[in-house]
């Protein structure tokens, strides 16, 4: 069984489109984070949640706006796209403290495309 | 940015150790290091952490030094399937805390 998926995986779009990326795990697990890993593989956070409550907002446009449903779900919804939106982005999720909290598990991407 | 400093590339023939550094002189007494790795167009994979003692698991072991500034991944038994991007993270504990991930080891096995 798939810990943490992703949909959809390839993402083809124009720009000034609003796309949304979907995440999901079934691991029980308290927080999700969303990274981003641009074309020179540089990989970085772009929010944490934990419960629904946001608690690591980089410094990421507010045309990005994460979703969380409830905690095993945290959606990336994404307004007005740019060219530099282009990246493969990674849904993960941990538990909440504690050393393990560090133990991050990675969904397999999304490979978005901005045209 | 990243704490950690590592070599950009390794080679390892398969079937040897694979013996990947790490620099961390500005670690602090509650940080952990961490590595993971991120095979070519999957999701990073957590690999092992560790505070001050050594650490083994099935994938690999984790050697820190006594004075906790620098330590060495080792994959005992390298195959082509390890080849791979490493990273060392160090982190303290709590959910607030963020994964930095730096530019990593570009590991390549050889057959």
């Amino acid at each position: 069984d798939t810990a943490v998926s992703q949909t959809p995986k390839y993402l083809v779009t124009q720009m000034g489109n609003d796309k949304s990326i979907k995440c999901e795990q079934n691991l029980g697990h308290d927080t999700m984070y969303w990274y981003k890993q641009d074309s020179k593989k540089f990989l970085k956070i772009m929010f944490s949640y934990n419960n629904k409550e946001l608690i690591i907002n980089e410094t990421v446009p507010n045309r990005f706006s994460p979703k969380s449903p409830d905690k095993a779900h945290l959606n990336l919804h994404i307004n007005s796209l740019e060219l530099g939106d282009s990246a493969v982005y990674f849904c993960a999720s941990s538990r909440r403290t504690g050393a393990l909290s560090s133990r991050q598990f990675f969904g397999p991407g999304t490979r978005l495309t901005v045209l | 940015d990243a704490k950690t400093t590592q070599p950009p590339s390794m080679d390892c023939a398969e079937g040897r150790a694979a013996n990947l550094p790490c620099n961390h002189s500005t670690i602090s007494g509650n940080e952990y290091v961490y590595w993971y790795r991120q095979i070519h167009s999957q999701g990073p994979q957590y690999i092992i952490h560790g505070l001050k003692n050594n650490e083994t698991n099935e994938m690999a072991s984790l050697i820190i030094t006594e004075d906790r500034k620098s330590s060495t991944l080792i994959l005992p038994h390298a195959t082509l399937r390890d080849t791979a991007v490493y990273y060392c993270i160090v982190r303290g504990e709590g959910g607030s805390e963020k994964l930095v991930f730096g530019k990593g080891t570009k590991l390549t096995v050889n057959p």
